[in-house]
């Protein structure tokens, strides 16, 4: 299976900080990575897909790049409504895996 | 729009069965994989099963293989997580998820579109 490691595991911010969460594959994946964010109580939303579209409706400060086994999550100014867990997920391969996740906090 | 909605959860002992069902609305459910993705108690994701649209194919996480049964009804936009043999490492929130393609194992750009708001499996005796 393809192992999906994040960092950090939580990271402390502010509101209009800069945010960049990392996610590494165990072996290649192209660009078939998958970003979510999920809130206390609630289901995961897809944010971003092969590694850099936003999805529809998602705000244009999120970002994603990366390709091969490194891929990146940033949120360029950070909203109140940020703050909450991110999990990468990988499309290359079944089982389909994600990364543990990165909680954001103030 | 998409709706998901999971039911069949609750608390049942270990060795025991459950089947979960996921109503689809919004969408076609025959033109879509889908799949169930579960999630302990503070603890992340993990894929638990899929199936392609047609149910020609379909898939497990090792740790639920011979025990868990994944179907489909599209006639009924229904979803099935038939699971046997309970343990308690089975507790979790089950969701009923969408994919974006047809087939649960297709490698590109599949993402997983759309998520039910999840219902609670607990193994306890």
């Amino acid at each position: 299976d393809i192992q999906m490691t994040q960092s950090p595991s939580s990271l402390s911010a502010s509101v209009g900080d800069r945010v960049t969460i990392t996610c590494r594959a165990s072996q290649t994946i192209d660009t078939y990575l998958n970003w979510y964010q999920q809130k206390p109580g609630k289901a995961p939303k897809l944010l971003i897909y092969g590694a850099s579209n936003l999805q529809s409706g998602v705000p244009s400060r999120f970002s994603g790049s990366g390709s091969g086994t490194e891929f990146t999550l940033t949120i360029s100014t950070l909203q109140p409504e940020d703050f909450a867990t991110y999990s990468c997920q990988q499309n290359y391969d079944t089982p389909r895996t994600f990364g543990l996740g990165t909680k954001v906090e103030v | 729009e998409v709706q998901l909605v999971e039911s069949g959860g609750g608390l049942v002992q270990p060795g025991r069965s459950l089947r979960l069902s996921c109503a689809a609305s919004g969408f076609k459910l025959r033109d879509y994989a889908m799949h169930w993705v579960r999630q302990a108690p503070g603890k992340g994701l993990e894929w638990v099963a899929g199936i392609s649209w047609n149910s020609g194919s379909l898939g497990y996480v090792d740790s639920v293989k011979g025990r868990f049964t994944i179907s489909r009804d599209n006639a009924k936009n229904s979803l099935y997580l038939q699971m046997n043999s309970l343990r308690a490492e089975d507790t979790a929130f089950y969701y009923c998820v969408k994919d974006r393609g047809t087939y649960y194992d297709s490698s590109g750009l599949w993402p997983l579109d759309d998520w039910g708001q999840g219902t609670l499996v607990t193994v306890s005796s």
